[in-house]
Order: structure tokens, then C-alpha cells, then sequence
């Protein structure tokens, strides 16, 4: 079946811009995660959804950085007033819950790119 | 704080050369260490899961294993499609955040003809 997909796949953005960030989970998984991978690093938690519940943006590095689902499926993670330091490869992740027992799929990752 | 270190950062070998990559980890109630493959450009693939030590999970030329300490991902007689990161995570119960992974920084495998 279909995985997890994101779009754009690539984006350039000049500093001070706001950019969308969009991904598909994989049909009937309840929880979806975003991740960051920057040059050199391990991937990076931003944040978690699982159905209806609160989400955990205890990984958003700073307020610039929002992300919403909508309708139980698709995420769109928004950084505003974009900067140098953004410049990274952000990932989108699902799973048919969270917790234990169920392993996190990936989709392909956007790669965000600011001038 | 769930910690994951991966060695060696970089790994040549040559195509039947078996080897072991080395995921040294430290956390708060293991609940699930995690093996991905990533290929360039792309995310990462998942391989393995394994939850206690003692545990070992085997996939085509590939067999990941379990200590308190630490994970090993044996390469026996690799080819050159096996080239690629190889990531390692943990995920951890500890404040009721049991779904983040934390990732260590990977291990670049290039398996040479």
C-alpha cells in the first residue's frame, strides 16, 4: 500500500519567509511525528499527534514553529519568519498508535533550504 | 535524557567482508530499540525492532542483537546494494512520552565491488 507522503519535496526560501511543510500518514495509522535531520545530526523530535488527543510540541525548537492535523490525517507543519538555522531536512513519521509495539514509518522528508 | 551513540561514524568494506556496526544506548525503561536503513536523499527504512536483551531479529544478510548496553547490526557478506546509513534509536517510558524515538547519528556503510 502507499507510505507516508510528503510535499515539497524540496523547498528554497529566502530568510524572514514562512513556509507550509505538508505530510500524508499511511491510511488508518492514528499517530504522526515530525522529526528534523540536520547536516551531521541525529534525527530531532518536534512533535507528535495521536488522534484526538493534545499534541506534544515539547520538540518545537522555538515558537516559530507550529504544526496542525487536521480530520485525524493530514499535518502541515508551518515555520514562520524563517531563518538560516532552519536550513534541514524535516521528516514526517506514522504509526498505527503510539507507544510500544507499533514501529514508525517514514516518509521521503522535505528538504527545506533558506537563502 | 534517553542518549544513543553509534560507532563507527564511517565503515568501508569490501563486497563479502562481514562486519558489525556498534549502538551504545542509555535510557529510562527501554521500550523498543529500533534499526533504520537510510539511503540517500530518501527516509529512513525500517529493519528491526528488538525489545529485551538476549533478543536477536535476522532479515536477509542482516541480524541485529540486544545487550543492557548496547545493540550490534552484523553485515554478513555484504554486497554493495547495503551501502547506505544505517540509524539507530531508542525509544524510552519515562514520562509517559513513550512514542519519541531518540536516533543516534548513523553509521555510513559503503560496501565497495
Amino acid at each position: 500500500g502507499a507510505g507516508v507522503s510528503q510535499s515539497p519535496s524540496n523547498k528554497v526560501t529566502e530568510k524572514g519567509k514562512d513556509v507550509e511543510l505538508r505530510c500524508d500518514p499511511i491510511s488508518g495509522h492514528t499517530a504522526l511525528y515530525w522529526y528534523r535531520q540536520s547536516l551531521g545530526q541525529g534525527l530531532e523530535f518536534l512533535i507528535y499527534f495521536q488522534g484526538n488527543s493534545a499534541p506534544d510540541k515539547s520538540g518545537l525548537p522555538s515558537d516559530r514553529f507550529s504544526a496542525e492535523r487536521t480530520g485525524g490525517s493530514v499535518s502541515t507543519l508551518t515555520i514562520q519568519r524563517t531563518q538560516q538555522e532552519d536550513s534541514a531536512v524535516y521528516l514526517c513519521a506514522s504509526s498505527l498508535m503510539g507507544g510500544t509495539g507499533h514501529e514508525q514509518y517514514f516518509g521521503p522528508g522535505t528538504r527545506l533550504t533558506v537563502t | 535524557e534517553d542518549q544513543v551513540t553509534q560507532s563507527p561514524e564511517a565503515l568501508r568494506l569490501q563486497e563479502g567482508e562481514s562486519s558489525s556496526l556498534n549502538c551504545s544506548y542509555t535510557v529510562s525503561g527501554l521500550r523498543g530499540l529500533f534499526w533504520y536503513r537510510q539511503d540517500p536523499g530518501k527516509g529512513p527504512e525500517f529493519l528491526f525492532t528488538l525489545y529485551s536483551a538476549g533478543e536477536e531479529k535476522e532479515k536477509e544478510r542482516l541480524k541485529a542483537t540486544l545487550t543492557k548496553k548496547e545493540s550490534f547490526l552484523h553485515i554478513t557478506a555484504p554486497k554493495p546494494e547495503d551501502s547506505a546509513t544505517y540509524l539507530c534509536a531508542v525509544r524510552g517510558g519515562s514520562g509517559g512520552s513513550n512514542y519519541k524515538l531518540t536516533f543516534g547519528k548513523g553509521t555510513l556503510l559503503t560496501v565497495n565491488p
